[in-house]
């Protein structure tokens, strides 16, 4: 298994707050990503990475933004959560861009409930 | 506008059934990759296959085949005598050269099968 750890892997905030969720992974792997998954909605790509500090926006980054500092840390930050942004989110590395490279792997997932 | 379009919310079988999945994908592209994806209950998501556009034979895994046809633009996955253990939710993506090669995914498909 891809070593892909995020965390915390549950979070119930209030509308409002800030959420920071961090995702780690230990491949050395230059592309990180964000997406949220709802229902009728499959996977949604919030932001993404293809190196230290060099970021990019995916389809539906509006409420959302990230860092990355070292390559095996992608923080991804809402600002001023809310309610919409109830959902579970995935962190998923690859080695090269996604799909030219092959398979992307995928953290367990983080479920965030914004009351 | 949608990608990727799994017009399947829900298939529910008995076991030992065959059960096939439909993706239908839009890209004007011609190099590109499709990917399937599984979900089981306990929440991650595991790599199944991927598929570039310039290899339309179709494939095998154990109970598991695609049917790849750029022709109607479709790549669709059928399991074979289902399982118990096949219930998930199953996601086609699409890897694009003009979108940098991230994955698009689509809405999925639960399989829900009953013993």
């Amino acid at each position: 298994d891809a070593g892909i750890t995020q965390s915390p892997r549950h979070k119930v905030t209030e509308t409002g707050t800030p959420v920071t969720l961090r995702c780690h992974q230990t491949e050395n792997h230059r592309y990180m990503y964000w997406y949220r998954q709802d229902p009728g909605h499959g996977l949604r790509l919030i932001h993404y990475s293809y190196g230290v500090k060099d970021t990019d926006k995916g389809e539906v980054s509006d409420g959302y933004s990230v860092s990355r500092s070292k390559t095996e840390d992608f923080l991804l930050t809402l600002e001023s959560a809310t309610s919409s942004q109830t959902s579970v989110y995935f962190c998923a590395i690859s080695e090269n861009q996604g799909g030219r490279a092959g398979e992307l792997f995928f953290g367990e997932g983080s479920r965030l409930t914004v009351l | 506008a949608q990608k990727v379009t799994q017009a399947q919310t829900e298939i529910s079988v008995v076991e030992k059934e065959d059960v096939t999945l439909d993706c239908v994908y839009e890209t004007r592209d011609t190099t590109y990759y499709l990917f399937w994806y599984k979900q089981p209950p306990s929440g991650e998501l595991v790599f199944l296959i991927r598929r570039n556009s310039f290899d339309e034979q179709n494939e095998i895994s154990g109970r598991y085949s695609w049917n790849f046809q750029k022709s109607t633009s479709s790549f669709n996955f059928t399991i074979t005598a289902s399982q118990v253990v096949d219930s998930a939710v199953y996601f086609c993506a699409l890897s694009e050269v003009s979108n940098d090669y991230k994955l698009s995914f689509g809405a999925g498909t639960t399989v829900t099968v009953r013993a």
